[in-house]
């Protein structure tokens, strides 16, 4: 079984829509991030959590928000989805040594 | 500011050697990695360097220089499985182990 998990693995919404994005992991990690990824930009960070009462933005948290659930389990919303959060999302986990483990992506499109 | 920059595209023959080379300026330093991505698939973990030096791993090796802010990745016994971005991270210490990453460097390997 994966170590990260994503779903959707892809979703198509429209405009003014509000979307979860939901990332569960079974690496024990305390630390969590989402990401998104756009052609040309690399992997940009939207929220980080380091425990379970902590969450922190990331350099583009604008029209995002999340929740951390429990150790396994961060998920990030969008209020009101707008055509240019259509990007490719990534969920990943690190431990103490920093190394990243990422989920498997979710593809989203805001028409 | 934080910056990392690699080439955008690298193009190379099977069987070959390839150098891809990253600079970065970052606030902190707290070791730097490389990653494969693979389209449409989550990044893998490849290398990590914190001191100066070459670490090898079987055809692929990294190489950091501190005081010149400089990273490379050498792949070596080029295979087509090797066409990939290659995705140059930063880890800062500052906010503890939040990565910094690159845009990534497009990778093709060629017959």
């Amino acid at each position: 079984d994966a170590d990260v998990t994503q779903t959707p693995r892809n979703r198509i919404t429209k405009t003014g829509k509000r979307i979860m994005l939901e990332c569960s992991q079974t690496k024990g990690h305390d630390r969590m991030y989402w990401y998104r990824q756009d052609p040309g930009l690399g992997l940009r960070l939207i929220y980080y959590s380091f425990d379970v009462k902590d969450i922190n933005k990331g350099e583009i948290s604008d029209g995002y928000s999340v929740s951390r659930q429990a150790q396994a389990k961060f998920s990030l919303s969008l209020e009101s989805a707008i055509p240019n959060q259509t990007a490719l999302y990534f969920c990943a986990t690190s431990g103490a040594g920093g190394q990243q483990f990422f989920g498997p992506g979710t593809r989203l499109t805001v028409l | 500011g934080q910056n990392i920059d690699q080439p955008t595209e690298m193009t190379a023959t099977e069987g070959a050697i390839v150098q891809i080379n990253c600079t970065y300026q970052t606030s902190g330093f707290n070791g730097l990695f490389w990653y494969q991505q693979h389209a449409g698939e989550a990044p893998t973990f490849l290398s990590y360097n914190v001191l100066d030096g070459l670490e090898e791993k079987g055809r692929f090796s990294s190489f950091l220089s501190r005081s010149k802010g400089y990273s490379y990745l050498l792949l070596k016994e080029l295979q087509m499985k090797d066409s990939a971005s290659y995705l140059c991270a930063v880890s800062p210490n500052t906010g503890g182990f939040k990565t910094i990453f690159g845009a990534g460097t497009r990778l093709f390997v060629k017959a």
